[in-house]
């Protein structure tokens, strides 16, 4: 069966430009969780959603980040006026249910020029 | 709030026991997680314990929580070189205990493996 994707696996842009990251959940999980890593730290949490709807953004550094999930299924993190400070590796994961284990996708790594 | 501390570090030889530590502050938590990264891969779950327990064996990797103290154990018996990685503690906690949704984690142990 299929794991956690995640497109692109790198995005390059430059500072000020908007970009989008898509991830697809293992197929069947309600939960989707966005965490973002950056060099040397372990991943920290950005935003969960249960459904369609984000159930927990308490994550989420400014409002220049955003993420959607419309269909319950494919959840895509917007980023806006991109920063230096906002390149790391975006890891997406999903669990069948909240609480549940999380199984996570290979993240995309995201440099601002 | 939370907090889940590892060392950076840890270098053993081939064959023997890894033996990586992690302390966390949350009282609340449900269930505690090891999870390993490879070079450029994603976090890979290797095993996980409930917080009622005090131990978990699966093959090669024993868990060990003491409750009491915040303090969870993860050994890798018999090392390999393809052992070799940044494994992750994380925590999950009660969101009715005011716990956030998502896995708080230690910044990664860096296992490195000597022939």
């Amino acid at each position: 069966g299929a794991g956690v994707s995640q497109t692109p696996s790198n995005k390059v842009t430059e500072k000020g430009k908007y970009v989008e990251l898509r991830c697809d959940p293992i197929s069947g999980h309600t939960a989707l969780y966005w965490y973002r890593q950056s060099l040397g730290q372990g991943p920290e949490f950005l935003i969960y959603f249960q459904g369609t709807g984000a159930a927990d953004d308490s994550g989420l550094p400014n409002d220049r980040f955003f993420a959607v999930r419309p269909e319950g299924s494919v959840s895509t993190l917007k980023i806006q006026r991109t920063e230096r400070g906002d390149s790391a590796v975006y890891l997406c994961a999903s669990s069948l249910y909240q609480g549940d284990t999380q199984y996570f996708g290979p993240g995309t790594r995201l440099t601002v020029l | 709030g939370e907090d889940v501390e590892q060392s950076l570090f840890l270098s053993v030889r081939e064959g023997d026991s890894s033996v990586i530590n992690c302390t966390y502050t949350d009282s609340s938590s449900t269930y505690l997680y090891w999870y390993k990264q490879e070079p450029g891969a994603g976090l890979q779950l290797l095993t996980y314990i409930f917080s009622n327990m005090d131990m978990k064996q699966d093959q090669r990797l024993t868990v060990l929580l003491n409750k009491k103290d915040k303090h969870l154990s993860l050994r890798i018996a018999d090392t390999q070189t393809g052992d070799s990685a940044i494994y992750f503690c994380a925590e999950s906690t009660e969101v009715s205990g005011g716990g956030a949704d998502g896995l708080t984690f230690g910044k990664g142990t860096h296992l490195i493996i000597q022939p």
